[in-house]
């Protein structure tokens, strides 16, 4: 099955402060999303992005399918952004199942 | 209205008794889902289910079995519940298909003593 990686594992910003996080895979995808768990384990959609670009307010996500990575950027990041980022695919046969990257761990600090 | 709602959130059980999570969708979805999230954080899906059939079955012991009573249902139904067995459980739905957004609930805390 598909392979998700993603990097860094754990990153820590000054509140303002800008990041980008990447998600490496190792097929070519059909479903690609990006979620935030919060603190209280909720997991939340951020989008849906097997190519191209998308923005949200602060956060915006770039999926480059030939190269196999999708980047989330956040910027000028808040206390609330804390959380583990996980970028999640699937591809093919598999197209009913989403796997998940281990997640990157963001904690912004004023 | 919550999209995909689970119950309990929370559920604090001995080894051996059997537990239920239940899961519901009002988005009008055919496709459900249950995922694990383990003490890592690591996501894994265990089952799918298309339109009340199992289409996914991963490695996951016979003591955990869903079930569908309808499209907008979706119930975990675990047995002899072990230690091992402590960990959040995820569910999700999507429309059927190739490049459908899933959406999660708010995940049940299961946790054996």
């Amino acid at each position: 099955g598909i392979q998700v990686e993603q990097s860094p594992p754990d990153l820590i910003l000054q509140e303002g402060a800008n990041s980008t996080l990447r998600c490496n895979f190792s097929d070519s995808v059909n479903n690609l999303q990006w979620f935030h768990q919060n603190p209280w384990g909720q997991l939340i959609n951020l989008f849906y992005i097997p190519s191209g670009t998308k923005q949200n307010g602060r956060l915006s996500a770039t999926t480059v399918a030939t190269e196999r990575y999708s980047l989330l950027y956040i910027s000028s990041s808040q206390t609330t952004d804390s959380g583990v980022y996980f970028c999640a695919a699937s591809s093919g046969a598999g197209s009913y199942q989403l796997t998940f990257g281990k997640g990157t761990k963001l904690s912004v600090i004023p | 209205d919550t999209a995909v709602s689970q119950t309990p959130k929370y559920l604090v059980t001995q080894m051996g008794n059997d537990k239920s999570i239940k899961c519901e969708q009002n988005l009008g979805h055919d496709t459900m889902y249950w995922y694990k999230q383990d003490s890592k954080k690591f996501l894994k899906i265990m089952f799918s289910y298309n339109n009340k059939e199992l289409i996914i079955n991963e490695t996951v012991p016979n003591r955990f079995s869903p079930k569908s009573p309808d499209k907008a249902h979706l119930n975990l139904h675990i047995n002899s519940l072990e230690l091992g067995d402590s960990a959040v459980y995820f569910c999700a739905s999507s429309h059927a298909g190739a490049g459908n957004t899933i959406y999660f609930g708010e995940g049940s805390w299961l946790t054996v003593v």
